[in-house]
Order: C-alpha cells, then sequence, then structure tokens
C-alpha cells in the first residue's frame, strides 16, 4: 500500500494552523472491526519517531489537543490548530491495515 | 508506561553480518510484540518485520526476507534483529517498536519506540 502525503515540507508562523494530507493507495478502513488503521507520528530532529495519532483519529496519550486526525478510507489529515517551536519536524503517516507496514515520505515542518 | 533500550552503534564491512538487541521493560513483555524499522539517512521509515513474543512467529519484509532474523527471549525481556550479507544499501538507523502479538489481530500503533542504533557499513 502507498502512502502519498502533501505537501513534503511547510513553514508555518507560530500561533497559526497547520495541515497535512496523506492518501492511500487502498481503503484502510477493516470492515469486521470497523476501524481504519492509519496513524501519525512525529520525528524531532535527532529522535526517534513518536506516536501522535492512531485510528486516523484518535489522539495518543500525552499528545496535546491541538493535534487532530480526521478522515476516511483512503484521504486522511492531520491538522495542528495553533503551531508551537516545539512542533518541528518531520511528520509520517502510516498505514497498519496489513503487512508491510508503509510510511507516506514525511512532511518537514519548520517554523516562519 | 514502558521503555524500549537498544544496543550501540555498530560499524560493519560488506559481506558481514549485524544482531541489534532492544531490551523492553515498563510492560509485560509477553502482552506485546515487536515491529523492526529502518530509516536510512535522510530518508523515510521503512518496516523490515514483525515478531510475536507469545509464540516466535514472524513476518518480513519481502526484500529483506532471507537476510534478516527477528527473536526475542523473554527470560531477559529482549528482541533481537540480526542482518545478513550487510551492503552499504544497509546502512540506517535501526529501531525497534511495540507491536501488537498476536498474527490473528490487527497490528498496533507502534505507542513505544527504542532510541535506534546506528549500523552504517563501510570497507
Amino acid at each position: 500500500i502507498v502512502m502519498t502525503q502533501t505537501p513534503l515540507s511547510l513553514a508555518v508562523t507560530p500561533g497559526e494552523p497547520a495541515s497535512i494530507s496523506c492518501r492511500s493507495s487502498q481503503s484502510l478502513f477493516h470492515g469486521a472491526d470497523g476501524n481504519t488503521y492509519v496513524d501519525w507520528y512525529l520525528q524531532r530532529p535527532g529522535q526517534s519517531p513518536q506516536l501522535l495519532i492512531y485510528m486516523f483519529s484518535s489522539r495518543a496519550s500525552g499528545v496535546p489537543d491541538r493535534f487532530s486526525g480526521s478522515g476516511s478510507a483512503t484521504e486522511f489529515t492531520l491538522k495542528i490548530s495553533r503551531v508551537e517551536a516545539e512542533d518541528v519536524g518531520v511528520y509520517y503517516c502510516m498505514q497498519r491495515i496489513e503487512y508491510p507496514c508503509t510510511f507516506g515520505q514525511g512532511t518537514k515542518l519548520e517554523i516562519k | 508506561q514502558g521503555q524500549l533500550v537498544q544496543s550501540g552503534p555498530e560499524v560493519k564491512k560488506p559481506g558481514a553480518s549485524v544482531k541489534v538487541s532492544c531490551k523492553a521493560s515498563g510492560y509485560t513483555f509477553s502482552s506485546y510484540g515487536f515491529s523492526w524499522v529502518r530509516q536510512a539517512p535522510g530518508q523515510g521509515p521503512e518496516w523490515m518485520g514483525w515478531i510475536s513474543t507469545y509464540n516466535g512467529y514472524t513476518i518480513y519484509a519481502q526484500e529483506l526476507h532471507g537476510r534478516v532474523t527477528l527473536t526475542t527471549d523473554k527470560s531477559t525481556t529482549t528482541a533481537y534483529m540480526e542482518l545478513r550479507s550487510l551492503t552499504s544499501d544497509d546502512t540506517a538507523v535501526y529501531y525497534c517498536a511495540r507491536d501488537r502479538v498476536y498474527a490473528t489481530t490487527m497490528g498496533a500503533p507502534f505507542d513505544i519506540w527504542g532510541q535506534g542504533t546506528m549500523v552504517t557499513v563501510s570497507s
């Protein structure tokens, strides 16, 4: 399954919103359990990826509520309502409806 | 909450093998499996494979099948990734991540990651 992210980079003024899109080549909706298997990760410079959003819209433990996920089937969006300096890094979407898990190319977020 | 601590950086010559460890703590080891993910310099993450701590069942990425072996040791709550016949294309940071334990269930979000192990392949 191919995951395609847009944009590949964006520069945002602190306090302004940001949005990242992710498209999958196949539906990530699992009819048997009603769940959609796409997650979002943030990799800060020099760090391991960290889970932000799982099952397309559920925030992981400790993730600020300015992060939100939405979408359905093959189109997904990660939104940051008000960007802060600590949000810089590369954001990846990842599908896990089937192995091999596959990641998007990444979206690099910078602060203006 | 849980933590995964990986072994230190490795430098290997082409054709050699490398074995990376991932020590789990702070959660019940047998309740989760592991996925391994690698990231070449300047590239995105690439999933390598998954192992169940329940029965050792493994699933490998097609392009690595035959060169990679995943194992776990319940007595030390440690997971291992061995990669053989190394080439310069295997130069990357290797991560372990907590995943589902049963092959019959859907994959779990990677909620805990190791700190990464840099493997450099160079003559």
